[in-house]
C-alpha cells in the first residue's frame, strides 16, 4: 500500500496569510505513460463530504477559487492557500489514487489564528 | 449536476450484515467507477472498493473478506454490503463517483452507520 503522510497534523494561519500544508508518498505516484502525478487534495468542513479542489497534483477542479493551488513531483507534494479566508477552515487531506488500494493522508487541520 | 444519495440502516447489531444504496441522479452510472469509502467518527477516510459500470470490483485488501459492492444500472444505484460487522465498522459511509481522470470528483452526503448491540 501506498502511505500517504501529511505536515503538519495542525495548523493556524491568520486570515489574509499564507497556508502550507505538505503530503509525502511512501512511492512514486507518477504515471510514466501520460506523466502525471496520481495525487489530489480535499476539503472536508465539518458534517460535510470532502470536496475535490486539486488533482493531477497541480490541476485545480472547475470552481474552486485561484487562492488554491497544488504542486509538488516524485514524492512530495504541497497545497498552498495563498491568502487564508475564514471559509478555508477545515481539514484537508491528500489522496493518491495511482495505485489500489487507494489511500488518504491524515488529514490536516487548518484553524485561524 | 451528478448527485449521489446514501441510504440505509443507521444501526447494525455486532455480528450482522450493513448494507447501504447508493442512489445517483443527475447522470448514469454507466461509464464510470464509484468507490466507497468511510470515515469512523473524527478519524480519516478509508476506501473501501470500487466497482465498474461493467460489473467489475476490486477491494480494498483489509476488507476484501467481507465486502461485497454491486450495482443495478436500471435502477442507477450501487451498493454496498459487509458481512459479520463490530464496532471498528461504525463509521460515516461515502459513495463516490470516479472521473475520466480516476480521480473521485463527486461525493455523497455520507450516512452514519453504528455498530451496536
Amino acid at each position: 500500500d501506498i502511505v500517504m503522510t501529511q505536515s503538519p497534523d495542525s495548523l493556524a494561519v491568520s486570515l489574509g496569510e499564507r497556508a502550507t500544508i505538505n503530503c509525502k508518498s511512501s512511492q512514486s505516484v507518477l504515471f510514466s505513460s501520460n506523466n502525471r502525478h496520481y495525487l489530489a487534495w480535499y476539503q472536508q468542513k465539518l458534517g460535510q463530504p470532502p470536496k475535490l479542489l486539486i488533482y493531477w497534483a497541480s490541476t485545480r477542479e472547475s470552481g474552486v477559487p485561484d487562492r488554491f493551488s497544488g504542486s509538488g513531483s516524485g514524492t512530495d507534494f504541497t497545497l498552498t492557500i495563498s491568502s487564508l479566508q475564514a471559509e478555508d477552515v477545515a481539514v484537508y487531506y491528500c489522496h493518491q489514487y495511482y495505485s489500489i488500494p487507494i489511500t488518504f493522508g491524515q488529514g490536516t487541520r487548518l484553524e485561524i489564528k | 449536476q451528478v448527485q449521489m444519495q446514501e441510504s440505509g440502516p443507521g444501526l447494525v447489531k455486532p455480528s450482522e450484515t450493513l448494507s447501504l444504496t447508493c442512489s445517483v441522479s443527475g447522470g448514469s452510472i454507466n461509464g464510470y467507477y464509484w468507490s466507497w469509502i468511510r470515515q469512523p467518527p473524527g478519524k480519516g477516510l478509508e476506501w473501501i472498493g470500487y466497482i465498474y459500470y461493467s460489473g467489475s470490483t476490486n477491494y480494498s485488501p483489509s476488507l476484501k473478506s467481507r465486502v461485497t459492492i454491486s450495482l443495478d444500472t436500471s435502477k442507477d444505484q450501487v451498493s454496498l454490503k459487509v458481512n459479520s460487522v463490530t464496532a471498528a465498522d461504525t463509521a460515516v459511509y461515502f459513495c463516490a463517483r470516479h472521473s475520466s481522470t480516476w480521480v473521485l470528483d463527486y461525493w455523497g452526503q455520507g450516512t452514519l452507520v453504528t455498530v451496536s448491540s
